[in-house]
C-alpha cells in the first residue's frame, strides 16, 4: 500500500464547529488531493496541492480550506461544519514523472458526521 | 464541462464469466486512463492504467482504449465473487490536471 494515512478515521462533530482532517504521506509525492464521496455523486474534488504552499480549488471547494506547509502533510479544514458536509473524505497522492506518472493512490478515508 | 460517464449498474455476471465495464469521456485531448476498484466501505484501489490505443492485459484484467471513439473499457475474465465491487473510471485531461472520475459501475458476481 502507498504510504498514506488519514486522521482521524472517524469523527462526529456538531454544526458550526471547525474541523481539521489530516493527510500524511511517506512517498514524497508532489501532488496531494482531497475528495469527498457521497452516494449518487461519486468522488468530487475539493482542493488539491501541487507543492508546498501551492494549492488550487476543485469543484466543491466552498466551505473548505486547505494548507500544505510540508511535502508530507495536507490539511483540510471545514471552517464551520454543516450537515451537508457529512461525507467520507479521501486523500490521494500522485507524481508527474516516472513509471507511475499521474496514477493517484488513495488513503483509507475519514468518515465525518456533522450533527 | 469535461465528463466521464459510466453505467451505474448493477452489472450482474455469473462466476467464471467475462465482466465488461465501459466508460466514455468527453475531452478528446485526454491523455491517461485509469480503472479503480472500490469495495464497500474501503478506498479506491488502482488496478489498471492505459495510455495508448489498444489493449493492455494484467492477469485477469484487460483494459481497452479507443481514443477515436472516446471509449475505455475493462474486461475481467473468469469473474470471481471477490470481484464484486464498484469500478471507477478516471481520465486525465491535458496538462497536470487532477483526474476526472466517473461515478462508477457496481459489479456483482454471482456464485
Amino acid at each position: 500500500d502507498a504510504g498514506i494515512t488519514q486522521s482521524p478515521r472517524h469523527k462526529v462533530t456538531e454544526t458550526g464547529t471547525p474541523v481539521t482532517l489530516r493527510c500524511h504521506q511517506t512517498e514524497n509525492h508532489r501532488y496531494m488531493y482531497w475528495y469527498r464521496q457521497d452516494p449518487g455523486h461519486g468522488l468530487r474534488l475539493i482542493h488539491y496541492s501541487y507543492g508546498v504552499k501551492d494549492t488550487d480549488k476543485g469543484e466543491v471547494s466552498d466551505g473548505y480550506s486547505v494548507s500544505r506547509s510540508k511535502t508530507e502533510d495536507f490539511l483540510l479544514t471545514l471552517e464551520s461544519a454543516t450537515s451537508s458536509q457529512t461525507s467520507v473524505y479521501f486523500c490521494a497522492i500522485s507524481e508527474t514523472s516516472g513509471s507511475s506518472a499521474y496514477e493517484q493512490y488513495f488513503g483509507p478515508g475519514t468518515r465525518l458526521t456533522v450533527t | 464541462q469535461k465528463e466521464v460517464e459510466q453505467n451505474s449498474g448493477p452489472l450482474s455476471v455469473p462466476e467464471g464469466a467475462i465482466a465488461s465495464l465501459n466508460c466514455t469521456y468527453s475531452d478528446r485531448g485526454s491523455q491517461s486512463f485509469f480503472w479503480y476498484r472500490q469495495y464497500s466501505g474501503k478506498s479506491p484501489e488502482l488496478i489498471m492504467s492505459i495510455y495508448s490505443n489498444g489493449d493492455k492485459e494484467d492477469g485477469r484484467f484487460t483494459a481497452q482504449l479507443n481514443k477515436a471513439s472516446q471509449y475505455v473499457s475493462l474486461l475481467i475474465r473468469d469473474s470471481q465473487p471477490s470481484d464484486s465491487a464498484t469500478y471507477l473510471c478516471a481520465v486525465r485531461n491535458s496538462g497536470n490536471t487532477p483526474l476526472v472520475f466517473g461515478k462508477g459501475t457496481r459489479l456483482s458476481v454471482i456464485a
